[in-house]
């Protein structure tokens, strides 16, 4: 089954170590996304990729970055981890951008623990 | 402008009664109103959406009905039951402007009691 894969589903690290979180699809999609969602809120739209296109969202701290080496995988890289950051991390992807359905895709997340 | 608005923040339905949850957006420009559900430590999945061309769609208990002058929307599920206890997201976004950013209420949680 087409899918969205996150790994790891649980990934605990230790306060300003810093920690990698990926995300794979097989849909074959253009747009891929990294959300985080605390306890009891929505999902808070991090950044996305269009194909190599990077988009920041305006209040993503400077800690967080992303990497899209190719279509299937992208990348979230925290540098130096506050308790803060504490939160689930979704991944997820859509087919196109104009035009498109709008549907967005997510994968199951990973809940990031930092000590 | 960019916010949508969703209440209840937390819903209690008998089984068998009727779930209703509301939506409401500023932005004239959505073109698209999906709904999320999301079980806990999962992530969110879609679960029916509406374009602004039609004032209701209907998924077998699920319901999106859209007042475009009002700018307002709703689920709707009948015959709730228990396996629906879950969070429910409303979302927007503006697909024809080359933008899908989904821009998500800030959930209800809703639970079906027996």
């Amino acid at each position: 089954d087409a899918m969205v894969i996150q790994n790891p589903r649980y990934q605990v690290t230790q306060f300003g170590k810093p920690v990698t979180l990926s995300c794979s699809q097989t849909l074959n999609h253009n747009v891929m996304y990294w959300y985080q969602q605390k306890s009891s809120q929505a999902p808070k739209l991090l950044f996305h990729y269009y194909d190599k296109d990077f988009n920041n969202e305006a209040d993503t701290p400077d800690n967080f970055q992303s990497r899209r080496p190719n279509t299937s995988f992208c990348f979230l890289d925290i540098r130096s981890p506050g308790l803060g950051d504490a939160a689930m991390y979704l991944c997820a992807t859509s087919r196109d951008r104009a035009g498109g359905t709008g549907e967005q895709f997510f994968g199951p997340g990973t809940r990031l623990t930092v000590l | 402008q960019q916010q949508v608005k969703q209440s209840p923040q937390s819903l209690i339905v008998q089984k068998g009664g009727i779930s209703i949850i509301n939506c409401a957006y500023e932005n004239t420009a959505f073109d698209y109103f999906p709904w999320y559900q999301q079980f806990p430590g999962k992530g969110p999945a879609l679960l029916i959406a509406i374009r602004p061309d039609v004032s209701e769609k209907k998924e077998g208990r699920f319901t999106i009905s859209f007042n475009k002058s009002a700018k307002q929307f709703s689920l709707h599920i009948m015959d709730s039951q228990p396996g629906d206890s879950a969070t429910y997201f409303c979302a927007a976004s503006e697909t024809n402007f080359g933008n899908e950013k989904l821009t998500f209420g800030t959930g209800t949680r809703l639970t079906i009691i027996p």
